[in-house]
């Protein structure tokens, strides 16, 4: 099966910096990364994805990479805001599209 | 085109009853999984299922818990005899088909056991 490790756990950052989460994942097979955003109390909701035939995405200030040969992916947000305070999820799929998360990483940004 | 829906939102049960936790997924969707988070945690693949077919249950505890998604009606997780280790949000998401394909979650159950 799949095995996600993300990091950091935890990450402060001063509003308008950059702030950057990476994932690694196990199955070379695994083919879609999503990433989600969880704010306090509610579900994870989709922020950007990337499939394994695409190195690169970006949509507005979020962007992600992927780099197959060494299995890591990472989420990239610039110009930070403090409506972007969430916890953030990695996942990563594999064939029959069993979605495997990271442990979450916990982003605060200040005024 | 409502989201995805789960409930009861919120859930209270003592040890020993029975807890029943209701997923609608999104209009044209045949798939869907569910999650166990725990405060402050991640969240834990439980099982994946398709219309009346359960494809992988490997993260479901082997007693206690079940799933189901029949041909008509919502997904429905059931734990049985609940013991107070199970409180926890219960999240449900849904996609339309299988691979390389979003999925989108509901609000999620949160499951005290008192």
């Amino acid at each position: 099966g799949e095995n996600v490790e993300q990091h950091p756990s935890t990450l402060s950052v001063q509003e308008g910096d950059s702030a950057v989460i990476k994932c690694t994942y196990s199955d070379s097979a695994s083919n879609y990364f999503p990433w989600y955003k969880q704010e306090l109390g509610k579900g994870p909701q989709l922020i950007i994805d990337i499939r394994s035939n695409v190195g690169e995405k970006k949509d507005q200030r979020i962007a992600v990479t992927l780099n197959k040969t060494a299995k890591h992916f990472s989420l990239h947000i610039t110009e930070t805001q403090p409506e972007d305070s969430a916890v953030y999820f990695c996942a990563a799929t594999y064939n029959n599209n069993d979605m495997r998360f990271g442990a979450g990483t916990r982003l605060t940004v200040k005024p | 085109n409502a989201g995805v829906m789960q409930n009861p939102r919120h859930l209270v049960r003592r040890r020993g009853q029975e807890a029943r936790l209701r997923c609608s997924p999104m209009k044209g969707h045949s798939h869907v999984y569910w999650y166990r988070q725990l405060p402050e945690e991640g969240l834990k693949f439980m099982v994946y299922l398709q219309k009346e077919n359960i494809i992988d249950e490997s993260g479901m505890p082997k007693e206690r818990f079940s799933a189901e998604f029949p041909k008509e009606g919502p997904s429905i997780l059931r734990i049985q005899q609940v013991v107070r280790g199970d409180s926890a949000a219960y999240f449900c998401a849904s996609s339309p088909r299988r691979s390389e394909t979003e999925a989108f979650f509901g609000q999620g159950t949160r499951l005290t056991v008192v």
